[in-house]
């Protein structure tokens, strides 16, 4: 159980256009669900945490704007990069929680390059 | 200030022999919780064990088991009898806050990468 999908697992698209991210709770209803992001052989960096029907909380220095959060039901939230440029290319990865239990459960995340 | 600090940018290990991973952690909190991801390759974020910090008892879970010193605020992560399958970016990471509040936010260390050598 607590299976988190993530798709596309791969994009390539070119600058200026947007891209839409999809994460998916499987098996399990998402009281919480965050997005990170992650540059090569570095850590995670929380972009952003959301919950069912409200807006996303985002991290200091995360452009709202720019990177569109919805969570639209209890198993799907979705990132959107609008106006993608190069510099946006990385591993983006998104978790789901649910009540009383401690861990987050990892999507397989996307890795998306902008050319 | 950071809050999870993993001094290991680096580790290698026997296959067969027990390797442990550092972690040590910075909170003013008295309810958190500490957990162990492991990142292969592949990307994904397998979580691996987790210890609260009003749990009595070390966490274990199969090979892994977790090594927590309150007082010295470290709980590092012990794997024994490595496999070559266990090379791969290990991370330790933190949440704060109640415990009843699950679902809020982590905070990951900078992470170690494991061999594990045949």
């Amino acid at each position: 159980g607590a299976v988190v999908s993530q798709h596309p697992s791969w994009v390539i698209c070119k600058s200026g256009t947007s891209v839409k991210i999809e994460c998916r709770s499987l098996d399990f209803q998402a009281t919480t669900m965050f997005w990170y992001r992650q540059f090569p052989k570095q850590s995670l960096m929380l972009m952003a945490t959301s919950n069912e029907g409200s807006k996303a909380t985002y991290e200091q220095g995360v452009e709202k704007d720019k990177f569109l959060i919805n969570h639209a039901s209890l198993t799907l939230s979705t990132l959107t990069v609008t106006s993608a440029h190069p510099e946006d290319s990385s591993f983006y990865i998104c978790s789901a929680s649910r009540d009383r239990v401690p861990e987050q459960y990892f999507g397989p995340g996307t890795r998306l390059t902008v050319t | 200030a950071q809050k999870i600090t993993q001094t290991q940018p680096g580790m290698f290990v026997q296959e067969k022999e027990a390797v442990t991973l550092d972690c040590t952690y910075d909170t003013s909190d008295p309810s958190y919780g500490l957990f162990w991801y492991k990142q292969p390759s592949s990307g994904e974020m397998i979580f691996l064990i987790y210890q609260g910090s009003y749990d009595q008892q070390n966490a274990t879970e199969g090979r892994y088991s977790l090594n927590f010193q309150k007082a010295r605020k470290s709980a590092n992560l012990v794997i024994s009898a490595s496999q070559l399958g266990d090379s791969a970016m290990y991370f330790c990471a933190m949440r704060e806050k109640a415990p009843r509040e699950y679902g809020n936010k982590l905070v990951f260390g900078a992470g170690t990468i494991l061999r594990v050598k045949s």
